[in-house]
């Protein structure tokens, strides 16, 4: 079935740091990608998508490319903040609605 | 965008006892998800429900367990059957309003002891 793996965490880095996490998946079918953001004491939310291979969703200053031909749509920002500690989902869908996610990765960001 | 409201936001329970959690949005969707969360894990769906009809569930999850109610296009419940320890988790409510846009609701974090 479809899968999707996440490096594992957590993912510790100082204010200003360039920060990837990757995330690679596996589909039957032609999936749509995503990034959800689950900030401490919140709920989970979309944080970008890309619906076909090249495309870069983008939010926040957060950016990741669907790469087809790696099976890659790997999370990146120029320069973190202590307000992105967050745990990040990435998450597929190739059946309408039903969403397959990855473990998570929690990030931690130090002033 | 949609927003959710889920009740109760966290409660313990003696094993053996259920526990219903409901989920309200503030506007009509077709279909609305319910996943469980587990300690340090991903989120895992349990079922679709889909107004007017059964709900869809997926491998491993049974409906004398989870039994889900869906009467109208806002609101669902999903009951947590005869707890165990096991069935310690969050458990989530989604919808979507475009494909893979999920919405979803802040979680129950049930501990059966």
């Amino acid at each position: 079935g479809d899968s999707v793996t996440q490096m594992e965490g957590p993912v510790t880095l100082s204010e200003e740091a360039f920060l990837t996490i990757n995330c690679t998946y596996t589909a039957t079918g032609y999936p749509s990608l995503f990034w959800y953001v689950q900030y401490p004491g919140e709920g989970l939310q979309l944080l970008l998508k890309a619906t076909k291979a090249d495309d870069k969703g983008s939010n926040k200053g957060f950016e990741a490319t669907y790469r087809k031909e790696t099976t890659s749509f790997h999370l990146e920002k120029g320069s973190v903040q202590v307000s992105d500690s967050a745990v990040y989902f990435c998450a597929l869908t190739t059946y309408g609605n039903k969403l397959v996610f990855g473990a998570g990765t929690i990030l931690r960001v130090k002033s | 965008s949609a927003v959710i409201s889920q009740k109760p936001s966290r409660d313990i329970c003696q094993r053996g006892t259920s526990l219903t959690i409901q989920c309200q949005v503030d506007s009509q969707v077709t279909m609305m998800f319910w996943y469980r969360q587990q300690p340090g894990q991903s989120l895992t769906l349990i079922a679709t429900a889909n107004q007017g009809s059964e709900a869809t569930y997926e491998s491993g999850f049974v409906i004398d367990k989870f039994p889900i109610s869906r009467p109208n296009l806002t609101f669902s419940t999903l009951t947590v059957s005869n707890m165990s320890p096991e069935d310690s988790s969050i458990y989530l409510c989604s919808v979507s309003l475009r494909v893979g846009e999920a919405f979803f609701g802040q979680g129950t974090r049930l501990t059966v002891v």
